[in-house]
């Protein structure tokens, strides 16, 4: 089985543009995390996706948006681009085969944006 | 909500250096719990799991983790650590039974020296 792939790999963007990330799970699985990883802050949660349905968000204000797709695909966006959101946001897959997000999270390996 | 707490930051150890790492999660209920490691440049990948059962869960590469539901702690470790074991790991937490989000410790940096 392929892993979770995501798109772009890396982007570099200017203050106040948007930028959207894409992230294909592992084929058969619903539930789509999306992570903002810095250095010194770890992982931090943004939202989870199953069944196109956002099940849970962070902490994180409403330029940060996302979507999943039928096809348990999903997107990310960030509008209004500020410098701290250069980051390395990380998708992440699970089978959710009971509905529930308990299961192993498969990891992509991440878009790198860089905000200048 | 939960929380996860990794108090060692950055580790340094000697080949055949014996590792533990902390992790201590702050939740009422039952919970399941998770390290993942990152490599230099890889992706995130699960080095343990606990869901259930015995408390002492073994992973990849020679790790395990012991459970202590008293301590709120999933503390991991290896006997004999290698140059290949550097790399940046993260405990995580998820409250089990619902629809919760998975909550990530702020991640250990170990470096092993040759």
């Amino acid at each position: 089985k392929a892993g979770v792939t995501q798109t772009p790999r890396y982007l570099i963007k200017t203050r106040g543009q948007q930028v959207t990330l894409s992230c294909s799970p592992i084929s058969g699985h619903r539930s789509v995390s999306w992570y903002q990883q810095t250095p010194g802050q770890g992982l931090q949660f943004l939202f989870e996706y199953f069944s196109e349905t956002q099940r849970n968000k962070g902490n994180f204000p409403g330029r940060f948006s996302g979507r999943q797709f039928s096809n348990s695909r999903s997107e990310m966006n960030v509008s209004t681009l500020e410098l701290g959101d250069s980051a390395l946001y990380l998708c992440a897959s699970s089978p959710a085969l009971s509905g529930r997000a308990e299961e192993t999270q498969y990891f992509g390996p991440g878009t790198r944006l860089l905000v200048l | 909500a939960q929380s996860v707490s990794q108090h060692n930051h950055h580790v340094i150890l000697s080949e055949a250096a014996s590792l533990e790492l902390g992790c201590n999660y702050s939740y009422g209920g039952t919970v399941n719990l998770f390290w993942y490691v990152q490599y230099p440049g890889q992706h995130l990948q699960l080095l343990l799991k606990y869901f259930s059962g015995d408390p002492l869960v073994k992973g990849i590469k020679g790790f395990e983790a012991e459970f202590i539901k008293s301590k709120f702690s999933f503390n991991l470790r290896k006997p004999s650590v290698q140059w290949s074991d550097t790399a940046e790991y993260f405990c995580a937490v998820i409250a089990s039974g619902g629809y919760q989000k998975v909550t990530f410790g702020t991640g250990t940096k170990l470096q092993v020296i040759p």
